[in-house]
């Protein structure tokens, strides 16, 4: 069954440093998004992307966030200037369609030192 | 912003026994979905309910979609320890070309022998 993947699963950072967080979403799919999730806490919404351009973001999506599907295959999240509260699992997700339920990938673990 | 509000928290039971779970939402949704998280893992989709009054099973697992759309419970029978994990209750919300999905703040559950 396919599957969304990320990479790295565990990144460690240097407070101010930029990251690169990436994502393969399923194949066929359309929409994509990324989720955080703070240690302990709820998975929060980041943003959702589709035809090449944001289509929503959420407060905590500020200017040093930004997105990008570079090829036909990868969808990236970069922080431009890591802060050490941006310690979290980030989580990447696809659909097909707007309205398909949410498949996630398995995360990747940021830590800002 | 929209909230959704899980009960109990956190649970300790015993390896056969039944669990029961709740989700309330401060508004309305048209879709309920609930995932599980393993530690250090994604969220992965155990059953979506589309319809008010809905009752669907998956397994060991059932969920209902309340009357009002504010609420919905999740039941699982006869425990097994690799129920072991977190549950999140989640609502989507389509607007333009995105959708976004709001979660519930998640009910830890852990099993004993």
């Amino acid at each position: 069954e396919p599957e969304v993947t990320q990479t790295p699963s565990h990144q460690v950072t240097q407070m101010g440093q930029e990251v690169i967080l990436r994502c393969v979403p399923i194949s066929n799919h359309l929409y994509f998004y990324w989720y955080r999730q703070i240690l302990g806490q709820k998975v929060e919404f980041l943003v959702s992307f589709y035809n090449n351009e944001i289509s929503e973001k959420s407060e905590i999506f500020d200017d040093q966030f930004s997105v990008e599907r570079p090829d036909g295959s990868n969808f990236t999240l970069k922080i431009r200037s890591t802060k050490l509260e941006d310690s979290a699992m980030y989580f990447c997700a696809s659909t097909q369609w707007r309205t398909d339920t949410q498949y996630f990938g398995p995360g990747t673990r940021l830590t800002v030192l | 912003g929209q909230q959704l509000n899980q009960s109990p928290q956190s649970m300790f039971i015993q390896e056969g026994e039944d669990v029961s779970m709740n989700c309330t939402s401060s508004s309305i949704f048209n879709t309920w979905l609930w995932y599980k998280q393993d530690p250090g893992e994604g969220p992965v989709l155990l059953i979506a309910l589309y319809k008010a009054g809905e009752l669907t099973s998956n397994g060991r697992l059932t969920a209902q979609f309340g009357i009002t759309r504010k609420d919905s419970f999740l039941n699982i029978s006869a425990s097994i320890p690799s129920d072991v994990g977190i549950y999140f209750c989640a609502g989507p919300r389509f607007t333009g070309t995105a959708s976004k999905l709001t979660f519930g703040t998640g009910t830890r559950l852990q099993v004993t022998l």
